[in-house]
C-alpha cells in the first residue's frame, strides 16, 4: 500500500531533550516536506526537500532540523524541544514539487513539550 | 503575509444541498490550486487541483472554479453528504514550495 509512515503518533517529551520523528514514503517521490498544524493558523510549512541531499527551510523552520540521505526518509529533528513546539506534526510526499499531483500525508505526530 | 486566505473558518449545509468552500490568494505566480480534505486524527487527503491556465476542473460530485482576475478559488460540492463533513484545505503549489490556506470546517446535516 501505497502511504508515508511517521512514528511516533503521540509523543510527550521535556524541554531540552532532543528527539526525532521519523518519517518514510514507499512511493519513490522526490518532493517531501514537513508541516505543522496549529488552531488558527492552519498547515505551516517547517521544511521541505526536493531530492536526496537537497532541503530548504520553509515558514517556520527555527528550532528543527532535517536531513534527506535517502530518498524515502525524511526525519524531523528537534535538538532543543521548547513548549511553543507542542503542535501536531505532519510529514508528506508528492512526486515531484510544482505540480498538481497533491501530497500524500502521514497520519500525524502529535507532540507535547512539557 | 499569508499568502492564502480561507475567510470562512466554518460552514453548515444541509444534506442534498451544494457546499461552497471559498479561497482568495495573494501571489500571480502559482501554478497550481489544490484542495485537501481532513478528518479529525488523519492526515489531509487530496482531493481536487486546478492548473492555473485552468478555470474549471471537474471531479465527480467536486468541481474547482479559479477566477484569475479576482484571485479567487472555490471548491463546490454537489450534493453534499454526511461524510463531507470535514475541514477543508486549499493550497497553492509555486515552485519548490506548497502554501496552505487555515482551513474551513464544513458539517452537513442529515
Amino acid at each position: 500500500e501505497a502511504q508515508v509512515t511517521q512514528n511516533p503518533r503521540y509523543l510527550i517529551t521535556v524541554t531540552g531533550k532532543k528527539l526525532t520523528v521519523t518519517c518514510s514514503q514507499n512511493m519513490n517521490h522526490e518532493y517531501m516536506s514537513w508541516y505543522r498544524q496549529d488552531p488558527g493558523l492552519g498547515l505551516r510549512q517547517i521544511y521541505y526537500s526536493m531530492n536526496v541531499e537537497v532541503t530548504d527551510k520553509g515558514d517556520v523552520p527555527e528550532g528543527y532540523k532535517v536531513s534527506r540521505k535517502e530518498k524515502r526518509n525524511f526525519p524531523l529533528i528537534l535538538e532543543s524541544p521548547s513548549p511553543n513546539q507542542t503542535s501536531l506534526y505532519f510529514c508528506a510526499s508528492t512526486l515531484r514539487g510544482n505540480s498538481n499531483y497533491g501530497y500524500t500525508f502521514g497520519s500525524g505526530t502529535r507532540l507535547t513539550v512539557v | 503575509d499569508q499568502q492564502v486566505k480561507q475567510n470562512s473558518p466554518s460552514l453548515s449545509v444541509q444534506e442534498g444541498r451544494i457546499s461552497i468552500l471559498n479561497c482568495d490568494y495573494t501571489n500571480s505566480m502559482f501554478d497550481y490550486f489544490l484542495w485537501y480534505k481532513k478528518y479529525p486524527a488523519e492526515g489531509p487527503t487530496f482531493l481536487i487541483s486546478i492548473s492555473s491556465i485552468k478555470d474549471k476542473n471537474e471531479d465527480g460530485r467536486f468541481t474547482v472554479f479559479l477566477n484569475k482576475s479576482a484571485k479567487h478559488l472555490s471548491l463546490h460540492i454537489v450534493p453534499s453528504q454526511p461524510g463531507d463533513s470535514a475541514v477543508y484545505f486549499c493550497a497553492t503549489d509555486g515552485y519548490q514550495k506548497v502554501t496552505f490556506g487555515t482551513g474551513t470546517k464544513l458539517q452537513v446535516i442529515p
